[in-house]
């Protein structure tokens, strides 16, 4: 069945660093992919998608392509800031069991430093 | 625009105790859906409404766990009677519609905060 995978956190960097969080899939089909991040005690927030292979997503300074011939969606930023601590969740939204469902992964918890 | 609403926000009960969870999806979203997220884990899908049908409840333990959405607008959760493994944070979200196609980003889900959930 369809599946989200993506590397384990906490994942802890200093103000400006360079951010990458793996992200792969498994799924049958051609799903969309996104990105959701989780501020402390908000709720999950769209941060980007990409509906088809090659697609490019990005927001607020994110960027993830979904590159198809290696499944996957990586979540990248260039310089994080403070404010960017939070959970990262990617997921995809495809068939599942006849149904057209969201898979999310486990989550990536990003800690940013001063 | 106001967002998805959920009450309460924390939740305290011993096992076997009942317990509702409430959600109010923004204004005009006929899609209304439950999730599950258990600490460490992505939430994952228990209940999926359209309007006041329901499409998906392939993953909701229906001997103890129920929803409604009557009028097609709020929706209430219920857990009868709780186990310690239902401990977890739930989720309400809404979309537009369930489809990806016509008006672009109409699929897109919209969380509301949660209620945590704590069965001692």
């Amino acid at each position: 069945g369809n599946s989200v995978t993506q590397m384990e956190g906490p994942v802890t960097l200093s103000e400006e660093a360079f951010l990458t969080i793996n992200c792969t899939y498994t799924a049958t089909g051609y799903p969309s992919l996104f990105w959701y991040v989780q501020y402390p005690g908000e709720g999950l927030q769209l941060l980007l998608k990409a509906t088809k292979a090659d697609d490019k997503g990005s927001n607020k300074g994110f960027e993830a392509t979904y590159r198809k011939e290696t499944t996957s969606f990586h979540l990248e930023k260039g310089s994080v800031q403070v404010s960017d601590s939070a959970v990262y969740f990617c997921a995809l939204r495809g068939v599942t069991g006849g149904y057209n469902k969201l898979i999310f992964g486990a989550g990536t918890r990003l800690a940013v430093h001063p | 625009e106001a967002g998805v609403a959920q009450s309460p926000r924390y939740k305290i009960i011993e096992k076997r105790q009942s317990v509702a969870f409430w959600c109010n999806p923004i204004s005009g979203h006929a899609t209304l859906y439950w999730y599950q997220q258990i600490l460490g884990q992505g939430p994952k899908l228990l209940i999926q409404f359209q309007n006041n049908g329901v499409v998906d409840d392939s993953q909701l333990p229906k001997d103890r766990f129920s929803a409604e959405r009557l009028k097609g607008v709020d929706s209430t959760l219920k857990i009868q009677p709780a186990k310690l493994e239902d401990s977890a944070v739930y989720l309400c979200a809404s979309s537009l519609s369930d489809s990806g196609w016509g008006l672009a980003g109409a699929d897109t889900q919209y969380f509301g905060p949660g209620t945590r959930l704590t069965v001692l």
